[in-house]
């Protein structure tokens, strides 16, 4: 039962141009959602997250849309650079009482690759 | 301010053994969870550890278990080693548990190979 989906394993875009990646989930208990993205041989780094409640949220170059009816969010980034070129997850997590956000649930990944 | 760190980086057992898997957070940072990266699996959490106590845990069989010392270092355990265990072990910290987004830094991870 795969709850976060990223039905895109890849996406090819051109340096300076817009990069979307999307994102769907179908646990509608899900409170937050974050992006990470990954380089071999490193672990994950946070790029952004968005709250439930929230239907965007911007840091920088990178735009995280919400649309909680269709149970899906994408990650705009814009302009994008060849050093995006990585592995980017989407993550859901459940607000359990307040208690803890430490259960992040992972979609596949989706390789990115930007061209000079 | 050092990132998390796991040790070893790298591991190669045999069916049957049984390994430990060192983490050591940020300094200041309580929670430490687990997750296990396999390319049919993708990233799966194991358990989640604040002040020594397990708050969570993943759907993972009992051979996979885990501890958190007062220092909030954690340590995880695989007994009894099969073929499906080789994967990149993940060791996430936070600040906090609880109260928000919970902004998880991941350190590089430890590559399990199982012969």
């Amino acid at each position: 039962d795969q709850q976060v989906k990223q039905n895109s394993p890849s996406l090819s875009v051109q340096e300076g141009r817009i990069s979307i990646l999307n994102c769907d989930y179908t646990n509608s208990m899900f409170d937050y959602f974050l992006w990470y993205k990954k380089y071999p041989a490193e672990g994950p780094t946070f790029l952004i997250s968005i709250s439930s409640i929230k239907d965007k949220n911007e840091d920088g170059r990178f735009t995280v849309f919400l649309n909680k009816s269709a149970k899906h969010l994408s990650l705009h980034i814009v302009p994008s650079q060849p050093g995006d070129s990585a592995v980017y997850f989407c993550a859901a997590s459940v607000d359990a009482g307040g208690t803890s956000y430490g259960k992040l649930t992972f979609g596949q990944g989706t390789i990115l690759t930007v061209h000079p | 301010k050092a990132g998390v760190t796991q040790t070893p980086r790298y591991l190669i057992k045999t069916r049957g053994q049984q390994v430990t898997l060192s983490c050591s957070p940020i300094s200041g940072h309580r929670s430490v969870s687990w997750y296990q990266q396999t390319p049919g699996q993708g990233l799966q959490f194991l358990f989640e550890y604040f002040s020594e106590t397990q708050r969570n845990k993943g759907n993972f069989p009992g051979r996979f278990s885990g501890r958190q010392f007062s220092n909030s270092r954690s340590e995880m355990n695989v007994s009894t080693l099969e073929l499906g265990d080789s994967a990149l072990y993940l060791c996430a910290s936070s600040l906090r548990f609880g109260g928000g987004p919970n902004e998880q830094f991941f350190g590089p991870g430890t590559r399990l190979t199982v012969l």
